[in-house]
Order: C-alpha cells, then structure tokens, then sequence
C-alpha cells in the first residue's frame, strides 16, 4: 500500500517553461489537495478536489491548473512557471468523513525550483 | 488567511523534558488537528481533536482545546530525539472541505 505518490520528487524549470506534477493515491480517497510549502509560511492550499470530475480553488490558485480525470490521480500543472514558484509542493487526500474534514495523508513532496 | 497560528515558532529542549506548543485560530472550527513533519518529509497526522472535546491523549501526546479562547496547546511528554520536527496545527471549518494550516513550531530535542 503506497498511500500518496508523488512524481517528481525534484525539478528544476527555467522561467516560461511548463511542467506538471501527478499525485497518485490508493486508498479510494475521494478528497484530494495541493498545497505549497514556502519558508515561514506553512502550508498554503492552491487547488482541491472533492471527486473525480471537480476541481475547486483554494488560497493560491494564480499560475497553476489542476485536473482529476480520475479519482486515483490528481494533476498540478504550471503553464508558464515564474521564479515565485519556487516551493516544495505537497499534495494530500482524505475520505469521506461525514461531511466533515478529517485526517489528510500527504505524500512525500515535490521540490521545485524555477531559474 | 492562515487558519492556525503556533507560538512558540522554535523550541529547543533536552531530551526527557516536556514541549508545550500553542496555536490560535479566528473563526469557528468543527475540529482540529495536529501535524508533524520531519526534515524533508511529508506531514504526518498526529490527533484530531472535535470542536466538542475539551482534552485527547494519544500516547506521549496530549491535545487541550479551548473554544472560548480559540486555542489549542499540544503537550509532548518525556521528549526524544526522535520528537525533533515541524509541528503544525490545522484547522477545519464547518462547511468547508479543506484544513487551514498554521506556519508551524521548529521543535529540537537535544541527546
């Protein structure tokens, strides 16, 4: 059981490029999160989804897309990255939980720097 | 905005002794949790606690919530070198699918 998966686990762009990042997860979860980690910042959340098919903003969404085409997976894409997108993203999911909020289990990170 | 808000930012201690960490929040929450994140890792989940519940114990971990207050400490008792991370509070907001994360605690245990 591999959890969260994250692929890369590192990258480095140069400014313009494109990339995108996948998270993967076996566990069934039905909720699924990006979030970006960034030096005295904590965790701030870009991008959500609640189910195969949705995608919702959150926090930071500006210069990044997501897609969830199917459940397991969960896409970050940055079409033109920029030297602000330098962080180590994280991406998380969770069950259904009564319509409540419950524990999140991340995956290991994706370290992206942008030159 | 940031949910949760810790205080102390970085705590250092000896090993065996107890670290104690805060976190504030602003708004009604349905419940709140406790993440740990070691150097270069993802976060782990460590307890939830209901908006509902005044106090939880899970092994060497104890969790307060005060609502009135809207604030949450977490206690680790008897600290290893094992306890050295980034600890984080999250918050989970009535109607809202997601957790507000606070801007964490460095804690060091020194051997």
């Amino acid at each position: 059981n591999a959890g969260v998966t994250q692929t890369p686990k590192f990258r480095v762009l140069k400014t313009g490029q494109s990339m995108t990042l996948l998270c993967a997860q076996d566990m069934n979860h039905e909720y699924m999160y990006w979030y970006r980690q960034d030096p005295g910042m904590g965790l701030r959340l870009i991008h959500y989804s609640v189910g195969e098919g949705t995608t919702a903003k959150g926090e930071v969404p500006d210069g990044y897309n997501v897609s969830r085409l199917k459940k397991q997976n969960f896409l970050l894409g940055l079409e033109s990255a920029a030297p602000s997108q330098t962080s180590v993203y994280f991406c998380a999911s969770r069950p259904t939980w009564g319509g409540r909020t419950g524990e999140l289990f991340f995956g290991e990170g994706s370290r992206l720097t942008v030159l | 905005s940031q949910q949760g808000e810790e205080d102390p930012q970085a705590l250092s201690i000896q090993e065996g002794e107890n670290a104690t960490m805060n976190c504030s929040y602003k708004t009604s929450i349905n419940n709140l949790q406790w993440y740990r994140q070691n150097s270069g890792r993802g976060l782990v989940h460590l307890i939830l606690i209901r908006s509902n519940e005044r106090e939880k114990h899970s092994g060497r971990l104890r969790v307060t919530l005060d609502t009135s207050k809207k604030s949450s400490s977490l206690l680790i008792t008897a600290s290893r070198a094992a306890d050295t991370a980034s600890y984080f509070c999250a918050t989970a907001i009535y109607g809202n699918n997601r957790l507000a994360f606070g801007k964490g605690n460095q804690v060091v245990v020194i051997p």
